[in-house]
C-alpha cells in the first residue's frame, strides 16, 4: 500500500458524534486525498490537499472537513456523523512530479 | 465537472481468453486516464495508466488504448488468469492537484 496507513479500520458509531479518521502516509508525497467508495457510485472525492494547510472540496464534500498540519497526515472529520456517510473511506497520495495516485487500504465507517 | 462512464459492470471470460473494459469521459481537459484492480477488502491498486498524448501503452498482459477524439479509452487483458478476477475502475484526471473522477467499476471473474 505504498507506505500509507489508514486509522481506524474499522469504526462503528452514533448518529450526531463526531468522527475522525486519519491518513499517514511516509513517502513525503505532495498531494493527499480522500474518497469514499459505495456500492454503484464508484469512489469518490470528497477532499484534497496539494500541501501543508493547502486543501480543497471535491465532488461529496459537503458535511466532512480536513486539516493537514503535517507533509505525512491527512484527517478526515465527520462534525456530526449521519447514516448516509455510512461508507468505505480511501486515502491516496500522489507525488508532486507525477500523476499517479496510491491507495490506502480504507476505513469501513458504520453510522447507526 | 467530469464524468467517466465505464461498461460492461459486469464481465465473466473464460481461462485463457482476453478480456475488454471500456469508459468514456466527458471533459476534454482532462490528461491522464489510470486503471485500478480492486480485490475484496483492500484498497485500489493502480495497474497501469496513460497520458493525453500517447494512444497505447502495454506492460506485459495488460494494455490501454486512448481515443482523444472520441473520449473513450480501454483496457485490454490478454491470456486472463483465475487471480485476474477483481474489480476494475478506469479514472479521469485533471486540475492542478490531479483530481480522478472514477468510473463505477466492473467486476471481472475469470472462469477456471
Amino acid at each position: 500500500d505504498a507506505g500509507i496507513t489508514q486509522s481506524p479500520r474499522h469504526k462503528v458509531t452514533e448518529t450526531g458524534t463526531p468522527v475522525t479518521l486519519r491518513c499517514h502516509q511516509t513517502e513525503n508525497h505532495r498531494y493527499m486525498y480522500w474518497y469514499r467508495q459505495d456500492p454503484g457510485h464508484g469512489l469518490r472525492l470528497i477532499h484534497y490537499s496539494y500541501g501543508v494547510k493547502d486543501t480543497d472540496k471535491g465532488e461529496v464534500s459537503d458535511g466532512y472537513s480536513v486539516s493537514r498540519s503535517k507533509t505525512e497526515d491527512f484527517l478526515l472529520t465527520l462534525e456530526s456523523a449521519t447514516s448516509s456517510q455510512t461508507s468505505v473511506y480511501f486515502c491516496a497520495i500522489g507525488p508532486a512530479g507525477g500523476w499517479e495516485q496510491y491507495f490506502g487500504p480504507g476505513t469501513r465507517l458504520t453510522v447507526t | 465537472g467530469e464524468n467517466v462512464e465505464q461498461h460492461p459492470s459486469t464481465l465473466s471470460v473464460q481461462e485463457g481468453d482476453s478480456a475488454v473494459i471500456k469508459c468514456t469521459y466527458s471533459d476534454s481537459a482532462s490528461n491522464y486516464f489510470p486503471w485500478y484492480k480492486q480485490e475484496l477488502g483492500k484498497g485500489p491498486q493502480l495497474i497501469i495508466d496513460i497520458r493525453s498524448n500517447v494512444g497505447e501503452k502495454k506492460d506485459q498482459r495488460i494494455a490501454v488504448t486512448l481515443n482523444k477524439t472520441a473520449k473513450h479509452f480501454s483496457l485490454h487483458i490478454t491470456e486472463t488468469q483465475p487471480e485476474d478476477s477483481a474489480v476494475y475502475f478506469c479514472a479521469a484526471s485533471m486540475g492542478s492537484a490531479r483530481q480522478l473522477t472514477f468510473g463505477s467499476g466492473t467486476q471481472l471473474t475469470v472462469l477456471p
